[in-house]
């Protein structure tokens, strides 16, 4: 049990449309970040927001968006989906980055299916 | 660029065998280091990690990893398996400037009774 809870669990969108998931992080942790985890792949870094403000991002589109929270929860909203958008998507908070020494707790995932 | 190789795709081994899973990583400074592992349908649960110092690392359930500079490795070893054990097992090279980790293709896990 990490403490960070994502909803919803599973989902099926149609193409084209637009979907949002959701984050609460650990209490307390400021950073989230959120990864896509197609089948049979390990995830992939999609952005990180930190104190409400995105600063880093993987090799994501635009249609990939975010926003955090005052309380530090999280949204990951895409656009347009994709067959290819199919995946778990995977929240992680942490207090604070990497290079401060800080471990990152993942939560279960959501399942997004686009058919 | 930042990137891992995990050179086994699914491995088996006997419970109470030990094992041993292989990472290898790409990157230009000292690197964070970190063993996760995925059961079926869940999230990642961390199993150890390495940001400096002591080269052989202690986790949980069990688990060490040595980081090997010159060989550009970080394996992951348990001296005796367990059947619980059976799961996915991920590796990762962080980026230190953010939480960008570069997450390796993974290694199934099945442990045979």
């Amino acid at each position: 049990e990490t403490g960070v809870t994502q909803s919803p669990t599973h989902l099926i969108k149609t193409r084209g449309q637009q979907v949002t998931l959701r984050c609460s992080s650990q209490s307390g942790h400021n950073t989230v970040s959120w990864y896509q985890q197609a089948l049979g792949q390990g995830p992939q870094f999609i952005f990180q927001y930190y104190r409400e403000e995105e600063n880093g991002r993987g090799n994501f589109p635009p249609r990939f968006s975010g926003l955090q929270f005052p309380n530090y929860s999280s949204e990951l909203n895409v656009n347009a989906l994709e067959l290819d958008d199919s995946a778990l998507y995977l929240c992680a908070s942490s207090l604070g980055q990497l290079n401060s020494g800080n471990t990152i707790y993942f939560g279960e995932g959501s399942w997004l299916t686009v058919v | 660029a930042q990137s891992v190789t995990q050179p086994d795709i699914h491995i088996t081994v006997s419970e109470g065998a030990s094992l041993e899973l292989r990472c290898n990583y790409s990157y230009g400074a000292t690197p964070y280091l970190f063993w996760y592992v995925q059961s079926p349908g869940q999230g990642l649960q961390l199993l150890l990690k390495y940001f400096s110092g002591d080269t052989l690392v202690q986790g949980i359930k069990g688990f060490e990893a040595e980081f090997k500079r010159s060989q550009s490795s970080f394996n992951l070893r348990k001296p005796s398996v367990h059947w619980s054990d059976a799961a996915e097992y991920f590796c990762a090279v962080g980026v230190r400037y953010n939480n960008d980790m570069r997450f390796g293709a993974g290694t199934r896990l099945t442990v045979k009774p």
